[in-house]
């Protein structure tokens, strides 16, 4: 059972620039989340897929966030025209449709740093 | 909505010693889960202990115990017999039992175990 998996570890990008995320959940979990960590804080909610499926958006989630899950398997995070305030680590997590669902187990994490 | 408080930025304790981390939440709901999850030093997230809201045993992992009081809506992780190993962040999370999938998590507790 190979656990949640992010791509790339480590991004660096200068302000206005785009970048991409990945995130590979564990196999058989149908549903999967983003997070955003700042440095000393926990981890905060941005969105939720079920599927492919997003039913849930945080108001974090701004307009120059999108987030997609198109085969529901592994799912995207991009961020448009990169600002310093969104240096960060993100993370995905990922949990099953049955029993503990509501158990999520999270990846290494992307941790973004904007110039 | 639900907030999770935990009033401990750091703590350490000696190897082989036990310690106890504080968590209190806030929530007008009766279904929930709690969770305990500590963050190595850039590593990646892993789930402590988990506690249902519904069973009054407290839940235990090892070396690791919650103390879990619903009325006074306190969270509390014991950590007995310390390994260095244990050096982490240590976060306290929530999650409801109905629709929302969102965690919310307190801002953590940094844990030091000296050797």
């Amino acid at each position: 059972d190979t656990g949640v998996s992010q791509d790339p570890r480590h991004k660096i990008t200068k302000r206005g620039q785009n970048v991409t995320f990945r995130c590979d959940p564990i196999s058989e979990h149908n549903r999967l989340y983003w997070y955003r960590q700042t440095l000393g804080q926990g981890p905060e909610f941005l969105t939720y897929f079920q599927n492919e499926a997003q039913l849930e958006k945080s108001r974090l989630l701004s307009d120059r966030f999108s987030a997609e899950r198109p085969k529901g398997s592994f799912s995207t995070l991009e961020i448009q025209r990169t600002e310093q305030g969104d240096s960060a680590m993100y993370l995905c997590a990922s949990s099953s449709a049955g029993r503990r669902s509501e158990t999520q187990y999270f990846g290494p994490g992307t941790r973004l740093l904007v110039l | 909505a639900q907030t999770v408080t935990q009033s401990q930025p750091e703590m350490s304790v000696q190897e082989a010693e036990t310690v106890t981390l504080s968590c209190t939440y806030d929530t007008s709901e009766s279904n929930y889960y709690l969770f305990w999850y500590k963050q190595p030093p850039s590593r990646q997230m892993i789930l402590v202990i988990r506690q249902e809201a519904y069973k009054q045993q407290n839940a235990t992992e090892n070396r690791f115990s919650v103390n879990f009081q619903k009325a006074a809506k306190s969270f509390s992780l014991k950590i007995s017999d310390s390994q260095l190993g244990d050096t982490a962040m240590y976060f306290c999370a929530f999650i409801y039992s109905g629709s929302a999938r969102q965690l919310t998590f307190g801002s953590g507790t940094q844990l030091t175990v000296l050797p």
